[in-house]
């Protein structure tokens, strides 16, 4: 039963323009969001994430907004880099359950010159 | 700051046989993870500990998977005996706060 959902396999950009990476969710106890970045061979490492309180984070180039009537949240990469290319992974947590991470299947970033 | 720390980083079995893995978390970390992650798909929690007591097994296939973490430090994972199904990277992250988990590089497993 996949909770945290990203529709997207895989996304194309154009650098120097928006990317939007889109994640819905289905636990209404999810209190807190993250976003991951993967590349190849390597464990996934922290972007930015946002608690249930807020609707905005925003953290240089990577902005997360959380919709949570929605139960939607997306990220914002502005503008986009060759190196931002990767896979970026939604994940949610429940801070009644220990905080373990429910991640999406990840989409597929990549930004061309 | 050493980031978390896993080995190998690949191994290659034929099913049936048994597997180990090993991981080192940030020091002072006490909360440690154990992720899945089958080609294709999002990581997904095996086990986490706190200390050395387990908070959350409910997802480790306890028929064939065990882990511990005797001194609150270093974990390993087993898996005894390997299935075909269970070909994926493994991850073990740690955590000191309740917000971002560092992973380390994963051990790519293979069962043949």
């Amino acid at each position: 039963d996949q909770q945290v959902k990203q529709n997207s396999p895989s996304l194309s950009v154009q650098e120097g323009r928006i990317s939007i990476l889109n994640c819905d969710y289905t636990n209404s106890m999810f209190d807190y969001f993250l976003w991951y970045k993967k590349y190849p061979a390597e464990g996934p490492t922290f972007l930015i994430s946002i608690s249930s309180i807020k609707d905005k984070n925003e953290d240089g180039r990577f902005t997360v907004f959380l919709n949570k009537s929605a139960k939607h949240l997306s990220l914002h990469i502005v503008p986009s880099q060759p190196g931002d290319s990767a896979v970026y992974f939604c994940a949610a947590g429940d801070s009644n359950s220990g905080y373990a991470l429910n991640f999406g299947k990840g989409t597929s970033l990549l930004v061309t010159p | 700051e050493a980031g978390v720390a896993q080995s190998p980083r690949y191994k290659i079995i034929e099913k049936r046989q048994s597997v180990a893995f090993w991981c080192n978390p940030i020091s002072g970390h006490a909360t440690l993870y154990w992720y899945q992650q089958i080609l294709g798909q999002g990581p997904k929690l095996l086990i986490q500990f706190q200390n050395n007591g387990v908070v959350d097994d409910s997802q480790l296939p306890k028929d064939r998977f065990s882990a511990e973490r005797l001194k609150g430090v270093d974990s390993t994972l087993k898996i005894q005996p390997a299935k075909l199904e269970d070909s994926a990277v493994y991850l073990c992250a740690s955590t000191k706060d309740v917000d971002e988990q560092f992973f380390g590089p994963g051990t790519r497993l293979t069962v043949l």
